[in-house]
């Protein structure tokens, strides 16, 4: 089974720390992406990556950073953390659009309170 | 670029119950998939479904491409089954384009 872990189920951080929301996935998956759900609205993206050293911005990026060493890691990293950034976080992969089993695989989320 | 509309946004039912979810969507598309987030958060795929049905236990969903919407169907529902169902399609650009959800509520 494709397992996508994440850091971290629950976070708590005070305004303007640094803070880092890790996601591993096993399946050898060339793309990767950073979702933050709001009630209301839905998922949104902020970053995505499709191979190691690459990002792509998404629908929301600022505020937000990415950093993607690995094939089979990519880290969201908040440089400043603020309370309008509490949310829930979703990692996923996936394999390339066009390929086989053209779906995203979530990890279980990280709910981040910035108080 | 392409829009995902689903219906209904609420649905509360009764456990044993049927009940159909739709997803229009704007353009056409070859992808459409549909997910499920449970109460505690995790999302899971359900269906990858371009065209056509498929069909998973007391889940199926069917897409009717030309007409550009489809259905996902949950016959006899159990409390199991509550949470928000998500359709989603790729688009040019690799990313996907969500649906608002429908949020599924089974009372026992």
């Amino acid at each position: 089974d494709v397992k996508v872990t994440q850091s971290s189920r629950y976070l708590v951080k005070r305004t303007g720390e640094k803070v880092f929301l890790e996601c591993v996935q096993d399946m050898d998956h060339e793309n990767m992406f950073w979702y933050r759900q709001d009630p209301g609205l839905g998922l949104r993206l902020i970053y995505f990556s499709y191979d190691v050293k690459m990002k792509e911005k998404g629908d929301i990026p600022e505020g937000y950073s990415v950093s993607r060493e690995k094939k089979e890691r990519f880290s969201l990293i908040l440089e400043s953390a603020s309370t309008n950034q509490t949310s829930m976080y979703l990692c996923a992969s996936s394999y390339p659009p066009g390929q086989l089993q053209e779906t995203q695989y979530f990890g279980p989320g990280t709910r981040l309170l910035v108080l | 670029g392409i829009q995902v509309e689903q219906s209904p946004p609420d649905l509360i039912l009764q456990e044993g119950a049927n009940s159909t979810l739709r997803c229009n969507f704007s353009d056409s598309v070859n992808n459409l998939q549909w997910f499920h987030q449970n109460p505690w958060g995790q999302l899971i795929n359900l269906f990858y479904i371009p065209s056509g049905t498929k069909q998973n236990g007391r889940l199926s969903a069917t897409t009717v491409a030309t007409e550009r919407y489809s259905l996902l169907y949950i016959s006899s529902s159990q409390t199991t089954d509550s949470g928000v169902y998500f359709c989603a399609s790729w688009d040019s650009n690799y990313q996907l384009i969500w649906g608002a959800g429908t949020k599924l509520i089974i009372k026992p």
